[in-house]
């Protein structure tokens, strides 16, 4: 089946430790994305990559990283300057044409220790 | 005034009841304009997807876009204890890939049976 993958489920992060984020998609899809869902706020953009090698700021990049060396990975990173990380944490990707709907994994909590 | 404005809810409704969920938005170069169903501790998954005004139907979904007066809807008829989740509306300018897609906050929705 094909798919959006994201590991792990939970993940807990120590003060002043950078944590990465996997998601793998195998739809051949060649935009991805980052959103961060917090209560209450729905989705905001981190991150996105429309192709392998290139990706741009959304909304919220500060404290983020990302990297797109294969077009079916883009992790993403919550460094240690991202001060208040604990929230849900979703990957997305879409098609190169055409509809510019977004198909989603099922999330990453992360929460401080 | 934000972007998209989208009743939270909670909207409870009782089994078999016509639910209708709302969102207003203020950029009028919105173009492309989506639903999302959302479960708890899930990703969203994409409903239903219409471009610029207009009805569409899907089964006991019905999504309508009033561009003039820059608010869209979504139906459920004969609403079961399965459509318990959050509903997220979501819309953009483009269909490119890479065009960030604006999401509401959400609106909870429970159906007793």
């Amino acid at each position: 089946d094909g798919g959006i993958t994201q590991s792990p489920k939970y993940l807990f992060r120590k003060e002043g430790q950078n944590v990465t984020l996997s998601c793998e998609q195998n739809l051949n899809h060649d935009a991805m994305y980052w959103y961060r869902q917090d209560p209450g706020q729905g989705l905001r953009l981190i991150y996105y990559s429309q192709i392998v090698n290139d990706f741009q700021k959304g909304d919220i990049a500060e404290g983020y990283s990302v990297s797109r060396e294969k077009k079916e990975s883009f992790p993403l990173t919550v460094t240690s300057a991202q001060k208040n990380p604990t929230a849900f944490y979703l990957c997305a990707s879409s098609i190169s044409s055409g509809i510019g709907s977004q198909h989603f994994g099922d999330g990453t909590r992360l929460s401080i220790l | 005034q934000k972007e998209v404005e989208q009743d939270p809810g909670p909207l409870s409704v009782p089994e078999g009841a016509i639910v209708s969920l709302n969102c207003t938005y203020s950029n009028s170069a919105f173009q492309y304009f989506m639903w999302y169903r959302q479960y708890s501790r899930k990703g969203p998954e994409l409903l239903m997807y219409t471009y610029s005004s207009g009805n569409k139907e899907d089964g006991r979904f019905t999504a309508q876009v009033d561009k003039s007066s820059k608010y869209i809807s979504l139906f459920i008829r004969d609403s079961q204890p399965s459509d318990s989740a959050t509903y997220l509306c979501a819309m953009s300018v483009a269909n490119q890939a890479g065009t960030a897609l604006i999401f509401g906050k959400g609106t909870t929705l429970s159906v007793s049976s």
